[in-house]
């Protein structure tokens, strides 16, 4: 299975402020059709996990534009412009190139 | 709007077998090109793809537990279900919509089994 890591597993930022989450892959997530499937999810305290980012950089319906998504290969960033208190939880990195779908470890968000 | 919920018992024997249920409302689990599936979620491993059925009917499964798992459907009840042979996996078990290539754009709520004696 390709093999998701995500840095940092903990991520305290200040309100307003940016912040970044990376996560590589253990093998190119270019698939033969020429699409990049790697998404975000984000898992607030208590709720199932919510798509924020399908195919690296294409936001949801619904999801502010604070959130962007970038990367191509093996390297990709979630990037919050201005963290908001709504923004706590758990972000999941996740590729679908080779099948099973597996996800990154998770990387915690809090305010500082 | 599409929504998913799991059901099934909360508590598990060991080495049993564990089978949920997920209701969709708001879409047919028979039109379009969607998969409709299973991902758990434990301290553990983290979050893990069980498997799923297409709209066609078509199965795939993860390969590390292909062995133990079956995934079915109900047309006529817009149901679709798990069996997981051997519990011994205390988890939380989402029900999930796939739109291809194990792409989850939708979540149920969740259901939490326990395995335990």
């Amino acid at each position: 299975d390709v093999v998701m890591t995500q840095s940092p597993l903990s991520l305290p930022v200040t309100l307003g402020q940016p912040a970044s989450i990376s996560c590589r892959s253990s093998q190119s997530l270019v698939k033969t059709n020429g699409n990049t499937y790697l998404n975000w999810y984000q898992q607030r305290p208590g709720q199932s996990p919510r798509r924020l980012i399908y195919k690296v950089s294409n936001r949801d319906s619904g999801v502010p534009d604070r959130f962007s998504g970038s990367g191509s290969g093996t390297d990709f960033t979630l990037k919050i412009s201005r963290v908001e208190a709504d923004d706590v939880g758990v972000y999941y990195c996740m590729q679908g190139t080779h099948g099973p779908g597996t996800f990154g470890q998770g990387t915690k968000l809090e305010i500082k | 709007q599409l929504q998913l919920q799991e059901s099934g018992p909360a508590l598990v024997q060991p080495s049993e077998t564990l089978s949920l249920t997920c209701s969709v409302s708001g879409g047919s689990i028979t039109s379009g090109s969607y998969f409709w599936g299973w991902v758990r979620q434990s301290p553990g491993t983290g979050l893990e793809w069980i498997g799923s059925i297409h709209s066609s009917g078509n199965t795939h499964y993860n390969p590390s537990l292909k062995s133990r798992v079956t995934i079915s459907r109900d047309t006529s009840k817009n149901q679709f279900s798990l069996n997981l042979a051997s519990a011994a996996d205390t988890a939380i078990y989402y029900c999930v919509r796939d739109s291809g290539s194990w792409d989850v754009d939708f979540w149920g709520q969740g259901t939490l089994v326990t395995v335990s004696s």
